[in-house]
């Protein structure tokens, strides 16, 4: 159980375009989902939580506009990269907390590695 | 906000050996997780320890919340193992927010 699906694990894109990040929690249901950002042989950087029916919160320096996130169910949030530069490209991961489980385990997606040309 | 600290940040093993990877925290915790990310990136659960001793398989973890910090143990190490290991903790005031530490990369060699 606790299984999260991140699509898609790799985009390659021109610089200008908007690229989606869907994040599914496929058998447990996630009042909030993190959104995170990881650069080569770094940490994970928390850029957002993802909370079902309402805004996300952004973490200071995370441009809201710039990254855009919706979380309209309880088993998907989106996080929406618009007008992407070079300087996005990144790893872009997401996790949730299974609400039934007392919101302690976060499990994690795969992943999603994004190229800016 | 809570500082986490992880050492070491490298470590290099011959298979079959043990190690220990430590996990500083600076704040009392109510959450702290261990992640192991394999080189695709995925990260997996590896323990749920915000304190006490658990065990699964080679890997056990020790959590002494009152001294703040955690330890994950890794015995008789093989090549799978290699990746990168977190630790991710949860203030008591942290808005439900897990703060990861850096990470150790641990390269277990055939």
């Amino acid at each position: 159980g606790a299984v999260v699906s991140q699509h898609p694990s790799r985009v390659i894109c021109k610089s200008g375009t908007s690229v989606k990040i869907e994040c599914r929690s496929l058998d447990f249901q996630a009042t909030t989902m993190f959104w995170y950002r990881q650069f080569p042989k770094k940490s994970l950087m928390l850029m957002a939580t993802s909370n079902e029916g309402s805004k996300a919160t952004y973490e200071q320096g995370v441009e809201k506009d710039k990254f855009l996130i919706n979380h309209a169910s309880l088993t998907l949030s989106t996080l929406t990269v618009t007008s992407a530069h070079p300087e996005d490209s990144s790893f872009y991961i997401c996790s949730a907390r299974d609400r039934d489980r007392g919101n302690e385990k976060l499990f994690f997606g795969s992943g999603t590695q994004l190229s800016v040309l | 906000g809570i500082q986490v600290e992880q050492s070491p940040p490298d470590l290099i093993l011959q298979e079959g050996a043990n190690s220990t990877l430590r996990c500083n925290f600076s704040d009392s915790v109510n959450n702290l997780q261990w992640f192991h990310q394999n080189p695709w990136g995925q990260l997996i659960n590896l323990f749920y320890i915000p304190s006490g001793t658990k065990q699964n398989g080679r890997l056990s973890a020790t959590t002494v919340a009152t001294e703040r910090y955690s330890l994950l143990y890794i015995s008789s190490s093989q090549t799978t193992d290699s990746g990168v290991y977190f630790c991710a903790v949860k203030g008591w005031n942290n808005a439900g927010k897990s703060t990861f530490g850096d990470g150790t990369t641990l390269t277990v060699k055939p």
